[in-house]
């Protein structure tokens, strides 16, 4: 099974500062994801890659970017934090083909983030 | 567009009992389901997952579901619930090919609580 880490597990940031989380997985996995999850909304996906170098849109991208510098990292990036954006944040691997298009996707442990 | 209906925010049932969490989709052709369960602070985990084939599938933990095309539905059933089974339990649906693929769809979760 994917091992997906994730850091930091907790954050406290202020409106206006910028906030970088961080995810790592170790099993060469070329697809990531980045979602939050807020209640009644389930998960909602923000940011993905297909592989180092790459990043596409998601659902909700605005106020965010995404990083990709390797196949193992992929950081999700708020340049201006707003109190809208506290969350729990989760990042997710897969190694679906593109062509084939069914990812099973594993999850880390997740980010809570308060913005004050 | 595709989405995911969880018609029930919160289930409560004795432990023993049998359970069934519902799952409803909305998408043109058949999808690729997936039933994921989340602990209290812990990421998403993998339960089972439908492709093709038969329509019902098997997971871990005795967990199944069946997916009906005619309903579109894809509900997740255990025959007798233990108290460690309490968590919230998300359906997702991801489609193939389009823009964006392998990307998942997630229901807003439904949480189950076992009363022991």
């Amino acid at each position: 099974e994917a091992a997906v880490t994730q850091s930091p597990r907790n954050k406290v940031a202020v409106t206006g500062g910028k906030v970088t989380l961080s995810c790592n997985q170790t099993n060469n996995h070329n697809n990531m994801y980045w979602y939050r999850q807020d209640t009644g909304h389930g998960l909602r996906l923000i940011h993905y890659s297909y592989g180092a170098g790459s990043t596409e849109k998601g659902d909700i991208p605005d106020g965010y970017k995404a990083s990709r510098p390797s196949q193992e990292n992929f950081s999700l990036i708020l340049e201006l934090a707003t109190p809208s954006q506290t969350s729990v944040y989760f990042c997710a691997s897969g190694d679906a083909a593109p062509a084939w298009g069914i990812d099973t996707q594993y999850f880390g442990p997740g980010t809570r983030l308060l913005v004050l | 567009a595709q989405s995911v209906t969880q018609p029930d925010a919160r289930v409560t049932v004795s432990e023993g009992a049998s359970l069934q969490l519902r799952c409803k989709y909305s998408y043109s052709a058949t999808p690729y389901l997936f039933w994921y369960v989340q602990y209290p602070r812990q990421g998403l985990q993998l339960l089972l997952k439908y492709y093709s084939g038969d329509p019902v599938v098997q997971g871990v933990n005795s967990f199944e579901a069946e997916f009906s095309k005619s309903n579109s539905s894809f509900h997740l059933q255990k025959a007798s619930v233990h108290w460690s089974d309490s968590a919230v339990y998300f359906c997702a649906l991801s489609i193939f090919g389009g823009s964006a693929l392998g990307r998942l769809h997630f229901g807003a979760g439904t949480q189950l609580i076992v009363i022991p």
